[in-house]
């Protein structure tokens, strides 16, 4: 498809077990993100990559959070352990600009996630 | 303190009416301003960008005041589509984008 697409759309975890959470980004787009969003909150920001370099990952909650895009495309984020505190909707979003400055950001649907 | 702030309403609007709310941002080296608009369980979607010299799409205007490091944006005719949370977003010049926690509009009919 022509848009970021994310997956799974829901994701059901039991308190302790891991996840991956994954991104597909619109082809060519230099620049992804990654959003925590809390109902009734705007996103918060998670982490950035421009191609394959991770170059903000000030947002991570806690070291049970890590994140990758090996190939300068696809994302996965993945959070070990997880609590009860990070269900949350989570946003992958993507552009076209890098360092030579912002352009818009497409947002994929985003994967609910919910711990019990 | 947050990097981009927002008022989070709600703002209640009749239809027809116009209303208007702003954000202020903290980093003065941010280069690019953005509007997004967010349905009720949906992902955000881009209004509008916001440029130094102001801008209109249809009903909505943005303006940014970069010595004061604020962005408005207004509503004219509110229709009750308009209805959603507005999202408030500064980009440095790395592209990294941050928002805010956004402002609630509901028109009323």
């Amino acid at each position: 498809g022509a848009g970021v697409s994310q997956s799974p759309r829901y994701k059901v975890a039991k308190r302790g077990q891991d996840v991956a959470l994954r991104c597909d980004p619109i082809s060519g787009h230099v620049s992804l993100f990654w959003y925590q969003q809390a109902l009734g909150q705007g996103p918060e920001f998670l982490t950035y990559f421009q191609n394959e370099a991770q170059l903000d990952k000030s947002g991570l909650p806690s070291d049970r959070f890590f994140a990758e895009r090996p190939e300068g495309s696809v994302s996965t984020l993945k959070i070990q352990r997880t609590q009860q505190e990070d269900s949350a909707v989570y946003l992958c979003a993507s552009s076209f600009g890098g360092r030579q400055g912002s352009t818009e950001a497409f947002f994929g649907q985003g994967t609910r996630l919910t711990v019990v | 303190r947050k990097e981009v702030e927002q008022d989070p309403g709600p703002f209640n609007v009749p239809e027809g009416a116009t209303v208007a709310f702003n954000c202020t941002y903290s980093n003065s080296a941010s280069q690019s301003f953005f509007w997004y608009r967010q349905d009720c369980r949906k992902e955000p979607k881009l209004l509008m960008s916001v440029y130094s010299s102001g801008n209109e799409d249809g009903r909505f205007t943005a303006q940014l005041n970069r010595a004061s490091q604020y962005i408005s944006l207004l509503i004219r005719d509110s229709k009750l589509s308009d209805s959603a949370t507005y999202l408030c977003v500064v980009g440095d010049s790395w592209g990294k984008l941050q928002f805010g926690a956004g402002t609630q509009v509901v028109v009323t009919p």
